[in-house]
């Protein structure tokens, strides 16, 4: 059974750039998609953007502009960057794997969730 | 981008009763629709994919219909661990995106 666990900061002053890594365990992160969602506190989750094992990624417009998703096959790790937060990016983050290839186009695994908090 | 709108926003029923949530999407989106069931402090769990089918260890009393712009997630018969937020998504087109989610509170 694949697990995920996000890790990172939990506080980040505006205007900087907010890290976070993803860490899967109990299967290869090779042939999936692999994501971001995040949840402002009390809020809606919102897609952020994937990558694919072979580096291929895609962002949602509305974050594009400051938004970098990076692997790491040899930690078996994906990672977040975004730039320029402001308070707006208070929200619990998460990773999740999706198994396009398999016709499994939703999300079957996750982790447990990284608060980050953008404050001064 | 494809906008979901769930209602209601708060559901609040007693054990044993039926529960059903909407979604709808601002567009055709067919079939693909998921939901997912999340617990305070806990990640989402996929409960329904492709709009009706159950995922893999989730309670039969759990069902999904719908198609197109309009879809129903029904929870036979209410069990007291049922208490959560239900989001649904749609992965029809990119971005993908999430309804704001029902609360569902159990008496």
């Amino acid at each position: 059974q694949v697990q995920l666990q996000e890790s990172g900061p939990g506080l980040v002053k505006p205007s900087e750039t907010l890290s976070l890594t993803c860490t899967v365990s109990g299967g290869s992160i090779s042939n999936y998609f692999w994501h971001w969602i995040r949840q402002p506190p009390g809020k809606a989750l919102e897609w952020i953007g994937y990558i694919y094992y072979n580096g291929n990624t895609d962002y949602n417009p509305s974050l594009r502009t400051r938004v970098t998703i990076s692997l790491d096959t040899s930690k078996n790790q994906f990672s977040l960057k975004l730039n320029s937060v402001t308070s707006a990016d208070t929200a619990v983050y998460f990773c999740a794997r999706r198994d396009d290839n398999s016709g499994r186009w939703y999300f079957d695994s996750w982790g447990q969730g990284n608060l980050v908090t953008v404050s001064s | 981008e494809i906008v979901v709108t769930q209602s209601p926003g708060t559901l609040s029923l007693s054990p044993g009763e039926r529960a059903t949530l909407s979604c709808r999407a601002s567009q055709n989106i067919g079939n693909n629709l998921d939901w997912y069931q999340q617990k305070p402090g806990q990640a989402p769990r996929l409960l329904i994919y492709a709009a009706s089918s159950r995922a893999t260890g989730i309670p039969v009393r759990f069902s999904g219909s719908g198609s197109g712009t309009d879809f129903t997630l029904a929870i036979s018969s209410l069990e007291p661990e049922d208490s959560a937020v239900y989001h649904c998504q749609q992965r029809s087109e990119w971005p993908l995106t999430f309804g704001g989610g029902t609360k569902l509170e159990i008496k």
